[in-house]
């Protein structure tokens, strides 16, 4: 159980458009969802919190006017990298916490690689 | 400020022997500390977590608040235990500060 999906994997974009990366929590209601980055060889950094029907909480330094976020029901969240350049390049994660005696916890995404050209 | 350390970026053994991936962290709140492990093109999965005090794959942590740490141990490594380990600890609103992450590799 508490599994979540993640789409698409991997994506190739031309610099300039928008990318969207979606997250959904298949078998649980998720009201908040994790929008992580990691870097090669580095860790997973948050950018932001997502929360069913309310705005996003961005970490300092995350421009949220690049990555919006939409978070419109308990089961989908969406990452959208608007304008991207090649320096957005990642790997973005995302994830969900879930209530579940003890088997609290988080559940993560399968990731997408990001490759912007 | 909230910090989660891992000051090994590679620790290999050879199988059978003992494993201690180290964590130490800084939270004035109540720490609430998991380890996650990232396999091969596999995504992060709970391997445990402080407060249930249980043993997963014969993984054990023990927190331990005076000296802020929550290492990870294995009595004897097991060739499949190679994989990518994070330390996180959960802070307010349930978000997740992350550890740099050690690579375990356990040669033959």
């Amino acid at each position: 159980g508490a599994v979540v999906s993640q789409h698409p994997s991997w994506v190739i974009c031309k610099s300039g458009t928008s990318v969207k990366i979606e997250c959904r929590s298949l078998d649980f209601q998720a009201t908040t969802m994790f929008w992580y980055r990691q870097f090669p060889k580095q860790s997973l950094m948050l950018m932001a919190t997502s929360n069913e029907g309310s705005k996003a909480t961005y970490e300092q330094g995350v421009e949220k006017d690049k990555f919006l976020i939409n978070h419109a029901s308990l089961t989908l969240s969406t990452l959208t990298v608007t304008s991207a350049h090649p320096e957005d390049s990642s790997f973005y994660i995302c994830s969900a916490s879930f209530l579940g005696g003890v088997s609290y916890g988080y559940t993560f995404g399968s990731g997408t690689r990001l490759t912007v050209v | 400020a909230q910090r989660v350390t891992q000051p090994e970026k590679l620790l290999s053994v050879f199988k059978g022997a003992p494993v201690e991936l180290k964590c130490n962290y800084s939270y004035s709140g109540s720490p609430e500390l998991f380890w996650y492990v990232q396999y091969s093109r596999q995504r992060l999965q709970l391997l445990l977590r402080h407060i249930s005090r249980e043993s997963i794959k014969g993984f054990t942590a023990d927190l331990n608040k005076g000296e802020t740490s929550f290492h990870l141990k294995k009595p004897f490594a097991q060739e499949e235990d190679s994989a990518m380990y994070y330390c996180a600890l959960s802070v307010e609103n349930d978000k997740l500060i992350f550890g740099t992450g050690t690579r375990l590799q356990v040669f033959p």
